[in-house]
């Protein structure tokens, strides 16, 4: 049973550029959550989708869109990119609780360097 | 707004010693979820333990335990007998319950504290 997988493990862009990252979630999962963690900090949420729309958004511009397909992938894409967009990015799917127990899994990220 | 501290930045011990791992929270949410998660070097995120905000019973689970107290927003986290594979970046997280469902919606986490486990 594969985890959540997402793609490219790394990526290099330059100021100004646009980049889309993707997000396989864990089978029987149909939630996906966005975060971008800087280093030394901790995840911060950017946004989560279920049923192919927005459910919640954090504190991010509209420089940061996302989508989801219904085969419950998602794709986070992040235009006009700043210095300070260099981060770790994860995704994490989950599901709908069926039973009080059921929790989000992480996927290895994303790590965008813009320069 | 939610929040949560973990006040221990860095964390350095010997191996088979105990480690806990402090985190205090802050949400206006009566119903909300507490979670443990292990980041190791290659960055993804292990879920460790969870804890929902009506259930304050305190387990033991292998060589990790948590005490989870709401009268002082703490839910603090033990390992027993540390070993070296434990080096890790540690995160405690909070999540709240959407309105009208029991989804755990948006988590917020601290900033994390690095254990380091030396033989």
């Amino acid at each position: 049973d594969a985890g959540v997988t997402q793609s490219p493990t790394h990526l290099i862009k330059t100021r100004g550029q646009q980049v889309t990252l993707r997000c396989s979630p864990k089978s029987g999962h149909d939630t996906v959550s966005w975060y971008q963690q800087a280093l030394g900090q901790g995840p911060q949420f950017i946004f989560q989708y279920y049923e192919e729309e927005e459910r919640q958004r954090g504190n991010f511009p509209d420089r940061f869109s996302g989508h989801q397909f219904p085969n419950y992938s998602s794709e986070l894409n992040v235009n006009a990119l700043l210095l300070g967009d260099s981060a770790l990015y994860l995704c994490a799917s989950g599901r709908l609780p069926r039973t009080p127990w059921e929790t989000q899994y992480f996927g290895p990220g994303t790590r965008l360097l813009v320069l | 707004a939610q929040k949560v501290t973990q006040a221990q930045t860095e964390i350095s011990v010997v191996e088979k010693e105990d480690v806990t791992l402090d985190c205090v929270y802050e949400t206006r949410d009566t119903t909300y979820y507490l979670f443990w998660y292990k980041q190791p070097p290659s960055g993804e995120l292990v879920f460790l333990i969870r804890r929902n905000s009506f259930d304050e019973q305190n387990e033991i689970s292998g060589r990790y335990s948590w005490n989870f107290q709401k009268s002082t927003s703490s839910f603090n986290f033990t390992i027993t007998a540390s070993q070296v594979v434990d080096s890790a970046v540690y995160f405690c997280a909070l999540s709240e319950a959407l309105e009208g469902d029991t989804n755990a919606g948006k988590s917020t986490f601290g900033d994390g504290t690095t254990l380091t486990v030396k033989p």
